[in-house]
């Protein structure tokens, strides 16, 4: 069955340091989108992405936030200088659009230290 | 107010027990309503979703929607060991040729032997 990848499972990285998350939607999708989970906390939305640009984003994704599909597989997320608060799981989510139900991958964790 | 409101729990039963988690909502625009459960540190995996009012059944799973409540529910039946797991509940309404889910804050379920 198809589904949405994510890499790396596990990232640390010293505040200030730039970070690339890596997601691999499934293939025949053309909406992809981007939340986050701080521990404990509830999925919250950032951005989602169709036809090569941002179609909509939430207030958390400030400047310090870009995504990008450098190819005709891959979706990024870039955080430019990370923060303490930024440590959180990242979950990439893919749908066809004009439905309901999106795919989410296993997330990846970042610890900002 | 909270788009989407849902008890924390934990919610801890028997195995065998008929379990019931709901959430409530503010935004009358949800047309769409999804369950997702999620494993610690996993991503949210689509349990079922339902468009509009009334029940949706899948094997021991049912998706209850009372748009004029603002209210959805999920029950499971005959609970397992193997659904214990956090329950989010989701809603999206159309936004730019697609849907995007806002999630509740998921609750624990804990079935015990």
């Amino acid at each position: 069955e198809p589904e949405v990848t994510q890499t790396p499972s596990h990232q640390v990285t010293q505040m200030g340091q730039e970070v690339i998350l890596r997601c691999v939607p499934i293939s025949n999708h053309l909406y992809f989108y981007w939340y986050r989970q701080i521990l404990g906390q509830k999925v919250e939305f950032l951005v989602s992405f169709y036809n090569n640009e941002i179609s909509e984003k939430s207030e958390i994704f400030d400047d310090q936030f870009s995504v990008e599909r450098p190819d005709g597989s891959n979706f990024t997320l870039k955080i430019r200088s990370t923060k303490l608060e930024d440590s959180a799981m990242y979950f990439c989510a893919s749908n066809r659009g004009g439905e309901a139900e999106a795919f989410f991958g296993q997330g990846t964790r970042l610890t900002v230290v | 107010q909270k788009e989407v409101e849902q008890d924390p729990g934990p919610l801890s039963v028997p195995e065998g027990a008929i379990v019931s988690l709901n959430c409530t909502y503010s935004n009358s625009a949800f047309q769409y309503f999804m369950w997702y459960r999620q494993y610690s540190r996993k991503g949210p995996e689509l349990l079922m979703y339902t468009y509009s009012s009334g029940n949706k059944e899948d094997g021991r799973f049912t998706a209850q929607v009372d748009k004029s409540s603002k209210y959805i529910s999920l029950f499971i039946r005959d609970s397992q060991p193997s659904d214990s797991a956090t329950y989010l509940c989701a809603m999206s309404e159309p936004s730019g040729g697609s849907y995007i889910p806002t999630f509740g804050r998921g609750t624990s379920l804990i079935v015990h032997p």
